[in-house]
């Protein structure tokens, strides 16, 4: 029940196309879900996060959309650029537990962006 | 400091041995945290501390494991008689109370042979 299912585990677009990258979750107590990204050598850094009671939320290229309903959630990259190849992970948390920092993570998605 | 620092960056281990990692968070983060990262496992979370609260520890693998805090800063994680599957990368991270935003140090890869 804690599982967060993330999907494709890798993923290669063309500079410029649009990045798609997966997540479903069991929990229905998760009441944060943040995106990371993480380039390598390196630790993830917090891309964008969205609480359950919006449905979309966009930062500049980034945008989360959520499903509550069939508790889904994707990352849209629009745009693509090769500066955007790295692993990026999907996570969720919740208000009950000790942290929102306590976080369950997706298994990750390679994301290469071909020039 | 600019970020979260970790030591060592690698560290090399022979079976059966004990192991130190330390992590230096940001200064005036409250929270803190040590996370794994490794193949099979991707990124689980071990413990949790934050201020002068008692630990969460629910998600450290075993007794083996142990983790403190001192001060308020600095942390140490401790792996005694390390297995080869305690192979990974350990991360630690900081945030101010509430935890929305981690922010990560470069991790220590840890090999046990």
């Amino acid at each position: 029940q804690q599982q967060v299912k993330q999907s494709p585990q890798s993923l290669i677009v063309q500079k410029g196309g649009i990045s798609i990258i997966n997540c479903a979750y069991e929990n229905t107590a998760f009441d944060y879900f943040p995106w990371y990204q993480q380039f390598p050598g390196k630790g993830p850094a917090l891309l964008i996060a969205i609480r359950p009671d919006v449905s979309e939320k966009k930062e500049g290229r980034f945008t989360i959309s959520f499903n509550k309903s069939a508790k889904q959630f994707s990352l849209h990259i629009m745009d693509s650029q090769p500066g955007d190849s790295a692993t990026y992970f999907c996570a969720a948390s919740y208000a009950g537990g000790t942290s929102y920092g306590k976080l369950t993570f997706g298994q990750g998605t390679i994301l290469t962006v071909h020039p | 400091g600019a970020g979260v620092s970790q030591s060592p960056s690698n560290k090399v281990t022979e079976k059966g041995k004990d192991v130190e990692l330390r992590c230096d968070p940001i200064s005036g983060h409250t929270a803190l945290y040590w996370y794994r990262q490794s193949l099979g496992q991707g990124l689980e979370f071990l413990i949790y501390f934050q201020g002068n609260s008692a630990p969460d520890k629910s998600g450290l693998p075993s007794d083996r494991f142990s983790a403190e805090r001192t001060g308020g800063s600095v942390s140490t994680l401790t792996i005694q008689r390390t297995q080869q599957e305690d192979s990974a990368v350990y991360l630690c991270a900081s945030s101010p109370e509430g935890g929305r935003k981690l922010f990560f140090g470069s991790g220590t890869q840890l090999s046990v042979l």
